[in-house]
């Protein structure tokens, strides 16, 4: 059972925009930024949405985050086929110290 | 460039002990905190334990407490985690993690984990 909730699986046909929800509480989301890695099948993550939306080097624009309240979310818009992945949020929570994350959320590019 | 590389996984049989260790290069590690986390077969990623940039902070998930050690030496730019007493459920691929910090209203803050290991892996089994 994960800290951040977020839903197993989304899906979309290229050039579509998906959104990706993670859920928290006020010791984790509601009080700090929160930061989305991707990960590619047989890869290492990345991160891929740094604190305040900001976005490594090499990241496209067509990824961007937000936040409202406890909740968070990952927007993907013109959808590619190399999307295909697993999402994951993660935020640092107050009342375990430490990092916690969501469930992640298997993108399907249809 | 950038690199975390670990070593030290492996197999083990139940109860007993490995040491991960993780050499850091093309950044400045002393200004980096510091993360282990693992990934069990077709599960998500899990945080197992922080140590700040100074070694002066550190946490550790509720599972892996009372268990493992994290420890950082900036000198040599390296990390470790010292697994004692391990179980069939700390099989997993663990990976080091870092990541910087920054400064919002005034207070230091954590980034994200930009730079990842390649991953260890860990099977605990008799």
């Amino acid at each position: 059972q994960s800290v951040l909730t977020q839903p197993p699986s989304a899906s979309g046909t290229p050039g579509q925009r998906v959104t990706i929800s993670c859920s928290g509480s006020s010791s984790n989301i509601g009080r700090y930024t929160v930061h989305w890695y991707q990960q590619v099948p047989g890869t290492t993550p990345r991160l891929l949405i740094n604190v305040h939306n900001q976005r490594p080097s090499g990241v496209p624009d067509r990824f961007s985050g937000s936040t409202t309240g406890a909740s968070a979310s990952l927007a993907i818009s013109g959808l590619q086929f190399e999307d295909a992945a697993d999402y994951y949020c993660a935020t640092w929570d107050d009342g375990l110290s430490g990092w916690v994350f969501g469930g992640g959320t298997k993108l399907t590019v249809l | 460039q950038v690199q975390l590389v670990e070593s030290g996984g492996g197999l083990v049989e139940p109860g007993g002990s490995l040491r991960l260790s993780c050499a850091a290069s093309g950044f400045t590690f002393s200004q980096y905190y510091m993360s282990w986390l693992r990934q069990a077969p077709g599960k998500g990623l899990e945080w197992v334990s922080y140590i700040s940039s100074s070694g002066t902070t550190i946490s550790y998930a509720d599972s892996v407490k009372g268990r493992f050690t994290i420890s950082r030496d900036n000198a040599k730019n390296s990390l470790s985690l010292q697994m004692n007493n391990l179980r069939g459920e700390d099989t997993a691929v663990y990976y080091c993690v870092g990541g910087d910090y920054y400064f919002w209203d005034g207070y230091r803050q954590r980034g994200g984990m930009g730079v990842w290991g390649q991953g260890t892996t860990v099977t605990v089994s008799s």
